[in-house]
């Protein structure tokens, strides 16, 4: 069945640093990809998406480009904030939602 | 607009207990879909409702998770009795269109957190 897998974390990053969580992708059909984002206290958040091969979903400075020849939709921003600690769910929907196990992402001043 | 609200946010109740969680979704989604995080692993699909119909229970652990949809607007979901693996976060979600619009997207809650103990 359609599966998603993503990096493991703990990820820790100095401010200004560049990011990138890595997320590979199973699926029968053509799947929609998203990036979902839960702050400290907070839910998930959708963060970017991409419907189709060769989109590039942007948001935030977070940009995430959907290869179907590699099945990946890596997540990165050039230049991290304390602001982006968080958890990061890579996730996809064919009929039906799977996601990653999630990233945790914590960035130090 | 108000989006996906979830109650309570946190909950702890000894095994053997009754908990009722509830969602509200975006005014005029006719798609909830209910889902779990146990233990830091991935968040898995329990359960989907179109109005107040289950289209959806494939993902329901077991006969101890009951879930409704009265009237096709909030819904809870209620584990009876619940056993210490129940223990993790609750997320609802909707959305407009539903399963099968793979373009659709699904907004989250801020989910419950559930502690067996």
């Amino acid at each position: 069945g359609d599966s998603v897998t993503q990096m493991e974390g703990p990820v820790t990053l100095s401010e200004e640093a560049f990011l990138t969580i890595n997320c590979t992708y199973t699926a029968t059909g053509y799947p929609s990809l998203f990036w979902y984002v839960q702050y400290p206290g907070e839910g998930l958040q959708l963060l970017l998406k991409a419907t189709k091969a060769d989109d590039k979903g942007s948001n935030k400075g977070f940009e995430a480009t959907y290869r179907k020849e590699t099945t990946s939709f890596h997540l990165e921003k050039g230049s991290v904030q304390v602001s982006d600690s968080a958890v990061y769910f890579c996730a996809l929907r064919d009929n039906d939602m799977r996601f990653g196990a999630g990233t945790r992402l914590t960035v130090k001043p | 607009e108000a989006g996906v609200t979830q109650f309570p946010s946190h909950s702890v109740i000894e095994k053997g207990q009754t908990v009722t969680l509830r969602c509200d979704p975006i005014s005029g989604h006719d798609n909830l879909y209910w889902y779990r995080r146990v233990m830091g692993k991935e968040i898995k699909f329990l359960l989907h409702f179109v109005k107040e119909s289950k289209q959806d229970e494939s993902g329901m652990p077991n006969n101890r998770f009951l879930a409704e949809r009265t009237g096709g607007t909030y819904s809870t979901l209620k584990v009876q009795p619940a056993e210490l693996e129940d223990s993790g976060v609750y997320f609802c979600a909707s959305s407009q269109r539903g399963r099968g619009q793979s373009t659709d997207t699904q907004y989250f809650g801020p989910g419950t957190r559930l502690t067996v103990l």
